[in-house]
């Protein structure tokens, strides 16, 4: 079985602090991938990042950062200078073969970004 | 060009009726879902389907059926609709297994009334 937990249900910032979204998972595969999908108002779902078990680099893309860490089993996701475009819900997501390689999410953390 | 793309949009019935989303992906990818996001925005994995076959169904009531005519396509048909069934539900498509990231459509907004 697989599981993913967001602690954080809502988050609400001033435009340019930074953030950061926690997200802890479970699992008993050794191989397994990790995503992170942002939901905007609009609704769709947006793929941000992907990344497998075994490249624990962290990872910057503009303003985007992530930090996986197994032995923790967790894999953060900070936004730096946040804008109110950013304003959306993040998922956390895990996909192992022991979940039968579906994309098992997290509750979700919805983030808001104030003036 | 829309990679993923659900129809309809919006959907308004009565309890009772019967209904269908539709699902179309242009990706040339081999597996497609159904996901439903609760008013919580709780996504919940309810079917999946690789090549045309089913390989997922989780516990979703028999009311729902999914049908894939091809890889291309993955439809949800909808029974004797209740008033829980209100809820946005995803249509995705992915390439390969777990490795991949999966596109999501835009979502189709049903409401139960």
């Amino acid at each position: 079985a697989q599981k993913v937990t967001q602690a954080q249900t809502e988050i609400s910032v001033v435009e340019k602090e930074d953030v950061t979204l926690d997200c802890v998972y479970e699992t008993r595969d050794t191989t397994y991938y990790l995503f992170w999908y942002k939901q905007p108002p609009s609704g769709e779902l947006v793929f941000l990042i992907r990344r497998n078990s075994f490249d624990e680099q962290n990872e910057i893309s503009g303003r985007y950062s992530w930090n996986f860490q197994k032995s923790t089993s967790s894999f953060n996701f900070t936004i730096t200078a946040s804008q109110v475009v950013d304003s959306a819900v993040y998922f956390c997501a895990l996909s192992g073969a022991g979940g039968g390689n579906k994309l098992t999410f997290g509750t979700g953390t919805q983030l808001k970004v104030e003036l | 060009d829309t990679a993923v793309s659900q129809t309809p949009k919006y959907l308004v019935t009565q309890m009772g009726n019967d209904k269908s989303i539709k699902c179309e992906q242009n990706l040339g990818h081999d597996t497609m879902y159904w996901y439903k996001q609760d008013s919580k925005k709780f996504l919940k994995i309810m079917f999946s389907y690789n090549n045309k076959e089913l390989i997922i169904n989780e516990t979703v009531p028999n009311r729902f059926s999914p049908k894939s005519p091809d890889k291309a396509h993955l439809n949800l048909h909808i029974n004797s609709l209740e008033l829980g069934d209100s809820a946005v539900y995803f249509c995705a498509s992915r390439q390969g297994g777990r490795n991949t990231e999966a596109f999501f459509g835009q979502g189709t907004r049903l409401t139960v009334v």
